[in-house]
């Protein structure tokens, strides 16, 4: 299985801010995932990730509000800029390993 | 694109009884099915992925099983324990084998 680890676990931020999310892998995987998690909702792909390119993204995000960064094969930073509150959610990275998707532990954040 | 309900979307049972959770999917042509847990403000732990060829997985105490012509499966857990209270959310790939589409979950309270 794929170990992943996310900074930081949570925060609480300030409306017209940004913050950058960690996604770390114990293993090169090719392909990394950002999925977010409003409240009382299920999970929503935001974007896919390959070392090397451009982030895909989902139908209803953009880059310039989700930038995201792939510097190498166990990395990448999912920015969420110029926030509201409807930003508020758990911010999930995530891998596709062994046949199966494994899932970082989450940012929960907050934007007041 | 791959929609993904899970009935109930809440229940309580008391410690010891079984518990039945379903969940169905739109697009029958799936490679594989998992279910995670997730507990409250937390990430994301596999629990049971099912390949397309498969009927059913086992695992200690929970059993799933894979009706992929009607879309549906059923997450098994015997002998309900306190330590079962979570969120169970379940998960199909669409547009290939590694974006996932998610249910809203069922949540799950055992009463000890």
């Amino acid at each position: 299985s794929a170990v992943i680890s996310q900074k930081p676990s949570r925060d609480i931020c300030q409306r017209g801010t940004s913050l950058t999310i960690q996604c770390q892998v114990d293993s090169q995987v090719t392909m990394m995932f950002w999925y977010r998690q409003q409240p009382g909702q299920s999970l929503t792909l935001i974007a896919t990730a390959n070392q090397g390119s451009e982030a895909t993204y989902e139908s209803g995000f953009v880059i310039d509000k989700f930038p995201i960064s792939r510097p190498n094969l166990t990395f990448s930073t999912l920015t969420v800029s110029n926030m509201s509150p409807e930003d508020s959610s758990i911010y999930l990275c995530s891998v596709w390993g062994y046949n199966e998707q494994f899932f970082g532990p989450g940012t929960r954040l907050t934007v007041l | 694109k791959q929609e993904v309900t899970q009935i109930p979307a809440a229940l309580s049972v008391p410690e010891g009884e079984n518990l039945v959770l379903n969940c169905s999917f739109t697009d029958s042509a799936i490679y594989n099915l998992q279910w995670f847990r997730q507990d409250p403000g937390k990430g994301l732990t596999s629990l049971l992925l099912i390949q397309s060829s498969q009927r059913e997985q086992t695992s200690g105490r929970l059993n799933a099983s894979l009706d992929k012509s009607s879309g549906r499966s059923t997450l098994y857990i015997a002998a309900s324990q306190p330590g079962d209270s979570a969120t169970y959310l379940c998960a199909v790939p669409y547009y290939g084998n590694n974006r996932l589409a998610f249910g809203k979950g069922n949540q799950v309270v055992v009463i000890p």
